[in-house]
């Protein structure tokens, strides 16, 4: 079990520019979340996988994001036009759990660090 | 909505010394789980403890101990005798049933120096 990992761990574009991550969770895993941190706070949620189902949404994910887990295994978060205010360390975890459980322990991975100049 | 705030947002102690956490939150559900992640200067959030909303029970594991009080809406955490190795940032994060987002404080970051 080689943990969640996240590629690339840094990416440094141009505003106006898209970004794509990737996220591969611990492989028994069926759970994939996404969140934001910025400097000095906590991460935020942007959103959940189910397998390859997108169940929840924040509304922080505005429309230039886009997450994808095609066939319930790694999943893709792209930026589209990325903004300054886009620069952040974007976390992905992952966990096990029915439909119906809750509160499961999720593992992160170290993050991708964005910097949009 | 839910909230979780960490109202010390650094605290600074020398090695050995006890060193406790506030976790306040606020929830309408009577339904909830509490966390601890310990966020090292890697980055990488790692899990110390869940706690239930029906279960108030106080826990410890090793150096670590827990302190539930529904009564405050506390989710307090104490380090003892705390070594070097502490130093990080301790988040404190709240889910709702039927939730699955961990709605996060905004941190302590603890440095415990020689």
């Amino acid at each position: 079990d080689t943990g969640v990992s996240q590629d690339p761990r840094h990416k440094i574009t141009k505003r106006g520019q898209n970004v794509t991550f990737r996220c591969d969770p611990i492989s028994e895993h069926n759970r994939l979340y996404w969140y934001r941190q910025t400097l000095g706070q906590g991460p935020e949620f942007l959103t959940y996988f189910q397998n390859e189902a997108q169940l929840e949404k924040s509304r922080l994910l505005s429309d230039r994001f886009s997450a994808e887990r095609p066939k319930g295994s790694f999943s893709t978060l792209e930026i589209q036009r990325t903004e300054q205010g886009d620069s952040a360390m974007y976390l992905c975890a992952s966990s096990s759990g029915d439909r119906d459980d809750w509160g499961t322990e999720a593992f992160f991975g170290q993050g991708t660090r964005l910097t949009v100049v | 909505a839910q909230k979780v705030t960490q109202a010390q947002t650094e605290i600074s102690v020398v090695e050995k010394e006890d060193v406790t956490l506030d976790c306040v939150y606020e929830t309408r559900d009577t339904t909830y789980y509490l966390f601890w992640y310990k966020q090292p200067p890697s980055g990488e959030l790692v899990f110390l403890i869940r706690r239930n909303s029906f279960d108030e029970q106080n826990e410890i594991s090793g150096r670590y101990s827990w302190n539930f009080q529904k009564s405050t809406s506390s989710f307090n955490f104490t380090i003892t005798a705390s070594q070097v190795v502490d130093s990080a940032v301790y988040f404190c994060a709240l889910s709702v049933f039927s939730g699955y987002a961990l709605n996060f404080g905004k941190g302590t970051s603890l440095l415990v120096t020689p």
